[in-house]
């Protein structure tokens, strides 16, 4: 069975702009998480969707926003990038009503 | 206020030493538990986790941790440490009701692996 898959793996972009990352969940996951990594601050978790739908929401700006479709594949969106969204964003994946999430690559992003 | 400590941030070990790695919690009740590694550049894998039961829990690997909630730790060990285990070790805590997707990470240990 895939894994979960994230793309781009590598992005650069410049300050005031907006980038869009895509995950796509292990087949039959559902819930689509996302978090943020970076030296300072560590994981944190961003939100979760599932069936569509936001369910859980971390501590971010209202830059920071999600969706996700129909076939669960996922896609979060930054506006108006600052210097410290340099990050690996990483999308995990769950089964629902299993205990495990399941992570992707990540997405390395450099705002310059 | 909920959060996961791991006070070592770098380790170095021989290989073929054992290794443990702490981890210690807050949490208002008894939470689900998580170890990950990371190698660099990849993602998280899960290495083993706790949610109930008997509190020496076995992974892959060849990883063992123990919860103790006397000491509200949960640490992570191996007899015999590779040199591929050099890597970021992370420890989790998640809530027991739902939102098991929302996961306080620690801020990681670095293992270096001697030859």
């Amino acid at each position: 069975k895939a894994g979960v898959t994230q793309t781009p793996r590598y992005l650069i972009k410049t300050r005031g702009q907006q980038v869009t990352l895509s995950c796509s969940p292990i087949s039959g996951h559902r819930s689509v998480s996302w978090y943020q990594q970076t030296p300072g601050q560590g994981l944190q978790f961003l939100f979760e969707y599932f069936s569509e739908t936001q369910r859980n929401k971390g501590n971010f700006p209202g830059r920071f926003s999600g969706r996700q479709f129909s076939n669960s594949r996922s896609e979060m969106n930054v506006s108006t990038l600052e210097l410290g969204d340099s990050a690996l964003y990483l999308c995990a994946s769950r089964r629902e009503g299993a205990d495990t999430q399941y992570f992707g690559p990540g997405t390395r992003l450099t705002v310059l | 206020a909920q959060s996961v400590t791991q006070p070592d941030i770098h380790i170095t070990v021989s290989e073929g030493a054992s290794l443990e790695l702490r981890c210690n919690y807050s949490y208002g009740a008894t939470p689900y538990l998580f170890w990950y590694v990371q190698s660099p550049g990849q993602g998280l894998q899960l290495l083993l986790k706790y949610f109930s039961g008997d509190t020496l829990v076995q992974g892959i690997k060849g990883f063992e941790a123990e919860f103790k909630r006397s000491q509200s730790s949960f640490n992570l060990r191996k007899p015999s440490v590779h040199w591929s285990d050099a890597a970021e070790y992370f420890c989790a805590v998640g809530p027991t009701s739902g939102g098991y997707n929302k996961l306080i990470f620690g801020a990681g240990t670095r293992l270096a692996v001697h030859p």
